[in-house]
């Protein structure tokens, strides 16, 4: 069965920079692209960013740009989102998504993880 | 930017009956429209996508249709473990709705 597990997750403060891990298991890792996607205390979900199933493309929300990297290896099944010029406002919980469709340019989350929180404090 | 919005926020309805949740597109979407569930502390999990297809596992009290700019969900007979925060999201560009509280009335 598809696993994700989110690691990386911590209290960092403004200005600061974290990394977070996702790693996968149950399906063939570096046929699908993949998502994080953040939701904020008590609001709603937001996507943050996608890379393909090969790395060869990656986009983020605009809320991100700039600050955010995402990456894989698909030699370790893992997909990372390195997160620099931290702000009070990137404080959530950051889940990794698998996408639906093989070797998709992008298309809906079928699987989550049960995400990782993240605190942006000083 | 394509932005979601759900209406309405909150749906207070009474367990077996039907609720109807609806999502409007700023612009087309086609059919690139998905539907997650979410309840307190847990991760979100996929309903629908491509506007009407109901993902693996998925009970068929689940709808969804539209296509273009708007959608709904329909459950057609509310079970408790339905009551849940829904949200839809196309995939143009990944943006979500806010959701919309389903309650029980």
């Amino acid at each position: 069965q598809v696993q994700l597990v989110e690691s990386g997750g911590g209290v960092v403060q403004p200005g600061g920079s974290l990394r977070l891990s996702c790693a996968a298991s149950g399906f063939t890792f570096s046929s699908y692209g993949m998502h994080w996607v953040r939701q904020a205390p008590g609001k709603g979900l937001e996507w943050v960013a996608f890379i393909r199933y090969d790395g060869s493309n990656k986009y983020y929300a605009d809320s991100v740009k700039g600050r955010f990297t995402i990456s894989r290896d698909n030699s370790k099944n893992t997909l990372y989102l390195q997160m620099n010029s931290l702000r009070a406002e990137d404080t959530a919980v950051y889940y990794c998504a698998k996408d639906g469709s093989r070797y998709s340019s992008g298309w809906y989350e079928d699987y989550w993880g049960q995400g990782t929180l993240v605190t942006v404090s000083s | 930017e394509i932005v979601m919005t759900q209406s309405p926020a909150t749906l207070s309805v009474s367990p077996g009956e039907r609720a109807t949740l609806s999502c409007r597109a700023s612009q087309s979407v086609s059919s690139n429209l998905a539907w997650y569930q979410q309840k307190p502390g847990q991760a979100p999990r996929l309903l629908i996508y491509g506007a009407s297809t109901r993902a693996t596992g998925i009970p068929a009290r689940f709808s969804g249709s539209g296509s273009g700019t708007e959608f709904t969900l329909t459950i057609s007979s509310l079970q408790s473990e339905d009551f849940a925060v829904y949200y839809c999201q196309q995939y143009n560009n990944w943006h979500f709705g806010q959701g919309t509280r389903l309650e029980i009335k």
